[in-house]
């Protein structure tokens, strides 16, 4: 099974603030990755798909870069919205697999 | 607009099983493959398995295989998931999710969830 590795697991900001966060993969799995924000009590939303492809209706400030094993997801300018935790996932093959986590908290 | 309508909240005792189903609507139901994929209470996100709603065909993680059962009734766009056995360990919250139009196994609606407890 492929291994998501997130960094860091808990991350302080504030509004304004660009923030990046890296998903790392135990193995090659060229640009087939998937990034969520979820919110508490809430299911997870697509945010990024193919690693850099924005999803229909999330806002530009959300990017996303890399391909092979080293994986960043950026937001500029951060909103109160954005508050939340953010989770990639790889779809190289079966088993699907998700990161960890990151929490993007209010400094 | 695209909605997926879970069942609610089950209380199961250890060696029970659940099912828990998942209402689509807003779209061709047969269109897109649907997955499951439960969040224990650490937060973590696991990958249970899928269904193609056109044919039935499913395919389910190692971890689960033998245990879990996806199956859809297409007259009522509907999809089941099944597990059996259950543990404390299987205490999560469980999402349908469907599949994205574009290629990929990735997941652009998500059910909202139906906490599962499995207690003594």
């Amino acid at each position: 099974d492929i291994q998501m590795t997130q960094s860091p697991s808990t991350l302080s900001a504030s509004v304004g603030d660009r923030v990046t966060i890296t998903c790392r993969a135990s193995q090659s799995i060229s640009t087939w990755l998937a990034w969520y924000q979820q919110k508490p009590g809430k299911a997870p939303k697509l945010l990024i798909y193919k690693a850099s492809s924005l999803e229909s209706g999330v806002p530009s400030r959300f990017s996303g870069t890399g391909s092979g094993t080293e994986f960043t997801l950026t937001i500029s300018n951060l909103q109160p919205d954005d508050f939340a935790t953010y989770y990639c996932q790889h779809y190289l093959n079966y088993p699907l697999t998700f990161g960890g986590g990151t929490k993007v908290e209010i400094q | 607009q695209v909605q997926l309508v879970q069942s609610g909240a089950e209380v199961k005792k250890p060696g029970a099983s659940v099912k828990v189903s998942c209402r689509a609507s807003g779209y061709t139901f047969s269109s897109n493959a649907m997955h499951w994929v439960r969040q224990t209470p650490g937060q973590r996100l696991e990958w249970m398995g899928w269904i193609n709603i056109g044919n039935g065909n499913t395919r389910y993680s190692q971890k689960f295989q033998g245990r879990v059962t996806i199956t859809r009734d297409t007259s009522a766009s509907i999809v089941y998931m099944d597990l059996s056995s259950l543990r404390s360990e299987d205490t999560a919250v469980y999402y349908c999710a469907r599949l994205g139009t574009l290629n990929g196994d990735f997941f652009d609606y998500w059910g909202q969830g139906t906490l599962v407890t499995v207690s003594s």
